[in-house]
């Protein structure tokens, strides 16, 4: 079993729309989460970090986390055709190791 | 300041070559890390150098990969007798020690013939 899997992309919305990304861990004692986004071609960037479970929104951006559950999700909401690119979900157990997911494409339609 | 760069760009070597990827990180940062991104795939951990502690080298794949960082900033990535599997893209990272946010480079892509 991968240390951290992501729902298979790619994933196809309209603009306006909502996306959502899905992600599991294996590791129960992880404590820190990340969603990075990818643009073709180009190196990751931070989005979103989320340590406690619930709800922390940025913008348009929602991230979720269920440590019971060992899932993190992240939602866009008003979909861009600029949000088109590859999210990347991180996990960490140490303060200074990231395990990244396989990455989830989006394309949002015009 | 400067963000975190890399060199090369772009690399092509003959299988069998030795390669060496560079990374200067962002002035300050305390930890610097390697991963590997094969085509369509995720970030893979290589290794990675925190302060003055002994780095963290589980993620090389082989004895081929070794790594170095010289006084506490520039890094380089040495691969032995690359081989056609080694092509990538090779992605350095640094983080501050007062966050928990890594700061990506924009990588080298290595292409093994």
């Amino acid at each position: 079993q991968k240390e951290v899997e992501q729902n298979s992309g790619p994933l196809s919305v309209p603009e306006g729309a909502i996306a959502s990304l899905n992600c599991t861990y294996s590791d129960r004692v992880s404590q820190s989460f990340f969603w990075y986004r990818q643009y073709s071609g180009k190196s990751p960037e931070l989005i979103m970090s989320i340590y406690s479970n619930g709800d922390k929104e940025d913008g348009r951006f929602t991230a979720q986390l269920n440590k019971a559950s060992q899932y993190v999700s992240l939602l866009i909401r008003d979909s861009q055709p600029s949000d088109s690119a590859t999210y990347l979900c991180a996990v960490s157990q140490d303060p200074y190791k990231l395990s990244f997911g396989a990455g989830t494409t989006v394309t949002v339609r015009a | 300041g400067a963000g975190v760069s890399q060199s090369p760009s772009n690399k092509v070597t003959e299988k069998g070559k030795d390669v060496e990827l560079r990374c200067d990180p962002i002035s300050g940062h305390t930890a610097l890390y390697w991963y590997r991104q094969s085509l369509g795939q995720g970030l893979e951990f290589l290794i990675y150098f925190q302060g003055n502690s002994a780095p963290d080298k589980s993620g090389l794949p082989s004895d081929r990969f070794s790594a170095e960082r010289t006084g506490g900033s520039v890094s380089t990535l040495t691969i032995q007798r690359t081989q056609q599997e080694d092509s990538a893209v090779y992605l350095c990272a640094s983080l501050s020690g007062s966050t928990d946010t890594q700061y990506f480079g924009p990588g080298t892509r290595l292409t093994v013939l």
